[in-house]
């Protein structure tokens, strides 16, 4: 049972527009959320989260949102960089304290073009 | 501020060898991961450590894997014997206790069993 869910494997983007990332979840009990980043032979690198009392956390180039009618976040990265060329993670989980497992979605390999 | 560090980086097998991973967490990060990622996947939680009790290991492969986390510090992750199909990264991650979000991992270790 996939209960976090990255449809696209795959996005390539050009350098200096907008990079969107989606994630679907289908447990109702999540209520925060992350983004981690891979580079190849590295482990994922957390990188912005939310919880379910927001729609909406910004970091510099990168913003969240959520959207918990629809189960559904998003990543954007503006401008993008080449540097950003990595596999991103969604990741859910519920925040009872003591019960900090995450569970994560299979990944985007977003492509920055130049 | 020293990270996660694991060992070995890679590793290969024959089937129904024994193997060993050993993490290093972050200094006082009380809560300890060991993740499974398959190629193409997400990280799966293996088992998950408050000090040196056991949290969650509920998908755990108990027939063949074992983990313990001795003085509440570094932790080892044993494989034995091991099966082609639990070739894979074995990630490691830490975190602060009480604190739902942020998880920092380690490099991983890459295991291909022959």
């Amino acid at each position: 049972d996939q209960q976090v869910k990255q449809n696209s494997p795959s996005l390539s983007v050009q350098e200096g527009r907008i990079s969107i990332l989606n994630c679907d979840y289908t447990n109702s009990m999540f209520d925060y959320f992350l983004w981690y980043k891979k580079y190849p032979a590295e482990g994922p690198t957390f990188l912005i989260s939310i919880s379910s009392i927001k729609d909406k956390n910004e970091d510099g180039r990168f913003t969240v949102f959520l959207n918990k009618s629809a189960k559904h976040l998003s990543l954007h990265i503006v401008p993008s960089q080449p540097g950003d060329s990595a596999v991103y993670f969604c990741a859910a989980g519920r925040s009872n304290f003591g019960n900090e497992k995450l569970t994560f979605g299979t990944g985007t390999r977003l492509t920055i073009i130049p | 501020e020293a990270g996660v560090a694991q060992s070995p980086r890679y590793k290969i097998i024959e089937k129904r060898q024994s193997v060993a991973f050993w993490c290093n967490p972050i200094s006082g990060h009380a809560t300890l991961y060991w993740y499974q990622q398959i190629l193409g996947q997400g990280p799966k939680l293996l088992i998950q450590f408050q000090n040196n009790g056991v949290v969650d290991d509920s998908q755990l492969p108990k027939d063949r894997f074992s983990a313990e986390r001795l003085k509440g510090v570094d932790s080892t992750l044993k494989i034995q014997p091991a099966k082609l199909e639990d070739s894979a990264v074995y990630l490691c991650a830490s975190s602060l206790v009480g604190v739902p979000d942020t998880q920092y991992f380690g490099p991983g270790t890459r295991l291909t069993v022959l």
